[in-house]
């Protein structure tokens, strides 16, 4: 069956300083991967997503980015948080592009900018 | 661009009533309805999905209905219970590509015992 994990489950940053949360799935391949932003109380935001292996696509400018070095790896990353970066961020997984497949979430993980 | 709009926010009911969530969506195109469960500080939990060739979906005590001419969709809970209570999002895809969902605001669901 699949997986999906993220570490680390929770993180306290000050401003200004770098981050870089991973993301991996175990039991598929070629997934397409998500990075959702959930603040305090609120909805879900799509960042960033994923079809394939160094395919990134952006849906909110912001200063995060995403990569993906490895096929079932996603990682998001900041050069230099800012305060309104707080948050709860999931990492979610989907099959391949071919067919309607039902998209699962990892456990998340919760940021805190002070 | 699509926008799913999810109704209402909070719904505060006795255990045992019924719950109805709500979501209108904009894209004709959608064809893939999805509807997440979230408990508090957890991650969202998928508990029920229905496509668009389809216009009621049941399992156990929830169920899902979808009026493509309206361009609605809604979650149904009967004999609700408190572990019900939850944060309920609903969501759409065109279920070409990436699977791109587009989700509503949320409804927080209370159930009182």
């Amino acid at each position: 069956s699949q997986t999906i994990h993220q570490w680390p489950a929770t993180l306290v940053q000050p401003v200004g300083s770098p981050l870089s949360l991973e993301c991996t799935v175990e039991g598929t391949s070629n997934p397409n991967l998500y990075w959702y932003r959930q603040a305090a109380g609120r909805g879900l935001q799509l960042l960033f997503y994923s079809v394939g292996i160094g395919q990134i696509s952006s849906e909110v400018p912001q200063n995060l980015s995403a990569s993906r070095p490895q096929d079932r790896q996603f990682i998001l990353s900041s050069k230099k948080l800012l305060l309104s970066d707080s948050g709860f961020y999931l990492c979610a997984w989907s099959g391949d592009s071919r067919s309607y497949n039902e998209q699962f979430f990892g456990p998340g993980t919760r940021l805190t900018v002070l | 661009g699509e926008n799913v709009e999810q109704h209402p926010s909070t719904l505060s009911v006795q255990e045992g009533d019924s719950a109805v969530i709500k979501c209108t969506y904009s894209d004709s195109a959608s064809n893939y309805f999805p509807w997440y469960k979230q408990e508090l500080g957890k991650r969202p939990q998928l508990i029920i999905d229905i496509r668009s060739n389809v216009g009621e979906k049941k399992d156990q005590r929830i169920a899902v209905t979808l009026n493509k001419t309206a361009k609605h969709f809604s979650l149904h809970i009967t004999e609700t219970q408190p572990e019900d209570s939850a944060v309920y999002f609903c969501a759409a895809s065109k279920g070409s590509g990436y699977n791109k969902l587009i989700f509503g605001a949320g409804t927080r669901l209370a159930v009182h015992p």
